[in-house]
């Protein structure tokens, strides 16, 4: 079946320093991406998204970037700040219906 | 823009009784909504897609019958979790579309942390 996974389940990165945050897809036809952010205890929040025409995209202090040769996405924030401790969520819409398959998220925490 | 609501934000009931929850989408009509369910330290899981006007889709697994789904409008939809029991305790959150984005993207409530007793 269709999945969409990260890497690490966790991330620790010094204040200050940049993140990198990892995932892997299985279905080649996949042609839209998102990442998403989810602090506790509240629901995701869009970040940014990416379609597999493009292999880079940016956003205010996000960059994703998409392989689709070896289907990966990475989300790269810069200057990561406290406010940046979430679990991140790549997901990828599929069917007709416009489901999401959400992988394992990523816990970012970040060190003072 | 694409803002969704939920409400109640948490609701604590005995076993056995039926609790009923609300998804609004406040500034797009959402043809499409979806329920998520997410146990602590998991990833969310999809339970069913909400279509106004016909009926939900369930996910494999998911009882159509104890979680009951109406989308009677194209601001709201309602998961009641019928005769809960404390291992349907779980944050429960709803997404929507907004179908004149031209994007995929789906926005998120708040969610709504249930506790059965």
């Amino acid at each position: 079946g269709e999945s969409v996974g990260l890497h690490l389940p966790t991330l620790s990165v010094q204040e200050g320093d940049n993140s990198i945050i990892n995932c892997a897809y299985s279905n080649s036809a996949s042609d839209y991406f998102i990442w998403y952010k989810q602090e506790s205890g509240k629901g995701p929040q869009f970040i940014i998204d990416i379609r597999s025409n493009m292999d880079k995209r940016q956003g205010q202090r996000v960059t994703v970037l998409l392989n689709k040769t070896v289907k990966h996405l990475s989300l790269q924030i810069a200057a990561t700040q406290p406010g940046d401790s979430a679990v991140y969520f790549c997901a990828a819409p599929y069917s007709s219906a416009s489901k999401i398959i959400f992988g394992s998220g990523t816990r970012l925490s970040i060190r003072p | 823009g694409a803002v969704v609501s939920q409400h109640p934000s948490w609701v604590i009931c005995k076993s056995g009784t039926s609790v009923k929850i609300e998804c609004r989408s406040l500034d797009f009509q959402a043809t499409t909504m979806f329920w998520y369910r997410q146990f602590p330290k998991q990833s969310l899981m999809l339970m069913a897609t909400s279509n106004e006007g016909s009926k939900a889709t369930y996910e494999q697994g998911v009882e159509k019958d104890k979680f009951l789904i109406n989308h009677a409008s194209l601001t709201l939809s309602t998961l009641t979790v019928t005769s809960a029991h404390p291992e349907d305790s779980s944050f429960y959150i709803c997404s929507a579309r907004d179908p004149t984005s031209g994007q995929e993207t789906q926005y998120f409530g708040p969610g709504t942390r249930l506790l059965v007793l």
